[in-house]
């Protein structure tokens, strides 16, 4: 899982709560990214991140909210507008856009 | 629009016999392919990628993929299979119109019989 790293493992969280997932990575990297993982749909990009202090949505946005401060970090927060919040999310960062993304272990949210 | 697609949901593969993972894609000008691995609650692993040059490219753990440009394909191949090779295989291509974001393919899931 290279230099990138994802807290909590595993999250859950109540109906109209908001959580936030950490991802920190060491490589340097410029752009990072949050992706959504449900069975047989792929990864879904969530947010992006190309340098500090910006940031874009990806294809769904909604109910996600993201902050880019320091060029290690790029928390997830999930709001309690995001409707079905459980699924297991992967943070991602690469050197630049056209570069492989190295990806951190994930951390599976379930809404109880 | 730019695309990828893994046409296979499963595929399976007696150890020690070789592999192939097929994945076909769409993209305005040249593109730019990759492929990654990913076991049981883990994160996504980088085997390869395609950028330019040899349409053979060699990636980590023994595993290659052949770029076919009149065929627009970036299968991934392996000549023996272990039964460690078993996990799920996501292709992917930089989707140029949109920030040179990645856009994945919904992956293939490899079963290596022993």
């Amino acid at each position: 899982d290279g230099g990138i790293t994802q807290s909590p493992k595993y999250l859950f969280r109540k109906e109209g709560q908001n959580v936030t997932l950490s991802c920190e990575q060491n490589l340097n990297h410029d752009a990072m990214y949050w992706y959504r993982q449900d069975p047989g749909q792929g990864l879904r990009l969530i947010y992006y991140s190309q340098i500090v202090n910006d940031f874009q949505k990806g294809d769904i946005a909604e109910g996600y909210s993201v902050s880019r401060e320091k060029k290690e970090s790029f928390p997830l927060t999930v709001t309690s507008a995001q409707k079905n919040p459980t699924a297991f999310y992967l943070c991602a960062s690469s050197s630049t856009a056209y570069n492989e993304q190295f990806f951190g272990p994930g951390t599976r949210l379930t809404v109880l | 629009a730019q695309s990828v697609a893994q046409p296979e949901d499963q595929v399976n593969v007696a150890e020690g016999n070789p592999l192939t993972v097929k994945c076909t894609y769409s993209v305005s000008g040249n593109p730019y392919l990759f492929w990654y691995v990913q076991y049981p609650n883990r994160g996504l692993q980088f085997l390869l990628k395609y950028i330019t040059g040899d349409n053979l490219v060699k990636g980590s753990y023994g595993f290659e993929a052949e770029f076919n440009k009149s065929q627009t394909s970036f299968h991934l191949k392996k000549p023996s299979a272990l039964v460690s090779d078993s996990a799920l295989y996501f292709c992917a291509v930089r989707d140029m119109n949109r920030d040179d974001k990645i856009i994945f393919g919904k992956g293939t899931r490899l079963h290596i019989l022993p």
